[in-house]
């Protein structure tokens, strides 16, 4: 069991450039979860899906979109990188019981990307 | 607007010297409050989830307890392994989920 997993794992850009991150989880949740974490400011979260197809807005989903076609990867797509985009991305899924959405969360090892 | 304010920032204890860490917080309706442990350049680690006041979970020398304005993480005879960042979320009646900034804990032999 690998767990989550996310590619790449460091990446630099320079703005006005794209990319997508991309999140695999081979535990056959349903829900998956994008965050940002920032120093001094928490993790938050960007986007999340509830199922394959689905996707919903976070926190702050400005300036990302997402695609979730298949159950097992979760796919962040910047389509114009900014400074204020430099940031540590994790990716997070769970399964759906009594806690529901936000259920105890395996979140994988982290993109750290910086747009220079 | 939910809100999660964790304290110390910072804690540094001798190995087996037990204390707390605490989180403050402020919701609509609690449905779920969460504490995760974070290694340098590692994602979080679950630990707990607590759903009411008054509840208790424990898991090896960790355990958290729920009061209806906090949640703290008692920490029992600590061990240099233990040296990590703890985060506290929570979700609400709102359905959003809301991280404190951690605090990050050093035991020292």
């Amino acid at each position: 069991n690998a767990g989550v997993t996310q590619t790449p794992k460091f990446r630099v850009l320079k703005t006005g450039q794209s990319m997508t991150l991309l999140c695999a989880q081979d535990m056959n949740h349903e829900y998956m979860y994008w965050y940002r974490q920032d120093p001094g400011m928490g993790l938050r979260l960007i986007h999340y899906s509830v199922g394959e197809g689905t996707t919903a807005k976070g926190e702050v989903p400005d300036g990302y979109n997402v695609s979730r076609l298949k159950k097992q990867n979760f796919l962040l797509g910047l389509e114009s990188a900014a400074p204020s985009q430099t940031s540590v991305y994790f990716c997070a899924s769970s399964y759906t019981g009594a806690g529901g959405l936000y259920n105890e969360q395996f979140f994988g090892p982290g993109t750290r990307l910086t747009v220079l | 607007e939910d809100q999660v304010t964790q304290s110390p920032e910072a804690l540094r204890l001798q190995e087996g010297e037990s204390s707390s860490l605490n989180c403050s917080y402020t919701v609509s309706g609690l449905r779920g409050l969460f504490w995760y442990r974070q290694d340098p350049g590692k994602g979080p680690e679950f630990l707990f989830t607590l759903y009411s006041a008054g509840e208790e979970k424990e898991k090896e020398r960790l355990k958290a307890t729920l009061t209806k304005k906090e949640s703290f993480l008692h920490i029992t005879a600590p061990k240099p392994e233990d040296s990590a960042t703890y985060l506290c979320a929570l979700t609400g009646t709102a359905s959003k989920l809301t991280f404190g900034t951690g605090t990050r804990l050093q035991v020292t032999l």
